[in-house]
């Protein structure tokens, strides 16, 4: 079970927009739609932001988008703001044995 | 409101057993699989464990494989989370989650935290 990976830190100015990989293996991200993106806050718990690769649940601003090309999958920020600074997880399942896997987190700093 | 309220951390020495409990509402807790992730102090999300909703299907991270055990009390719209052998490395900061139906993480609970220290 080895841990997604994911570059850690990004930056960005207001308004830009930045882009967040998560690469796998064939046996999770290659092999399943089943990638999510998580923000967290300090001190907070972690929000879903994005599942099943690239759709956003209610409520989460369309600034945030995902895809998936092979085994990586990449989260999408545009139209950086202040409140966008945090860490972002991705997740994939891993198949019945493994279940899921986390990335080691990036952390987003809007300059 | 949609809330998972998570309780029974503490400190506790390397080698003793400790219980956690997620208390679950608003929502139909019987629909949905339910999962464990942990949080070191410092670290990143790791998954620790995750339970069907009837049970049926339980998976376990590598790391707490034979230690730790996953259930449920649907009458009692509960999750739990049995954790024996600890190891300083156990130490962490414990999420209960709520699977969605597309089976993402869409719930979280705000924590409990587990101290493994002589």
């Amino acid at each position: 079970q080895s841990a997604l990976t994911q570059p850690a830190s990004v930056s960005g100015s207001p308004g830009q927009s930045i882009t967040i990989s998560c690469t796998g293996t064939s046996s999770d991200v290659g092999s399943y739609n089943l990638v999510s993106w998580y923000q967290q806050h300090p001190g907070k718990a972690p929000k879903l932001m994005i599942y099943e690769g690239s759709k956003r649940p209610s409520g989460v601003s369309n600034r945030f988008s995902g895809s998936k090309s092979g085994n990586t999958a990449s989260l999408t920020i545009s139209g950086l703001q202040a409140e966008d600074e945090a860490d972002y997880y991705c997740c994939s399942y891993a198949g019945s044995s493994t279940s899921w896997v986390f990335g080691g987190g990036t952390k987003l700093t809007v300059l | 409101e949609v809330q998972l309220v998570e309780s029974g951390g503490g400190l506790v020495q390397p080698g003793r057993s400790l219980r956690l409990s997620c208390a679950a509402s608003g929502f139909t807790f019987d629909d949905y699989a339910m999962h464990w992730v942990r949080q070191a102090p410092g670290k990143g999300l790791e998954w620790v464990s995750g339970i069907s909703w009837n049970s049926g299907s339980i998976g376990y991270a590598d790391s707490v494989k034979g230690r730790f055990t996953i259930s449920r009390d649907n009458a009692k719209n509960s999750l739990y989370l049995q954790m024996n052998s600890l190891r300083a490395e156990d130490m962490a900061l414990y999420y209960c989650a709520k699977a969605s139906i597309a089976n993402a993480f869409d719930i979280w609970g705000q924590g409990t935290m587990v101290t493994v220290s002589s």
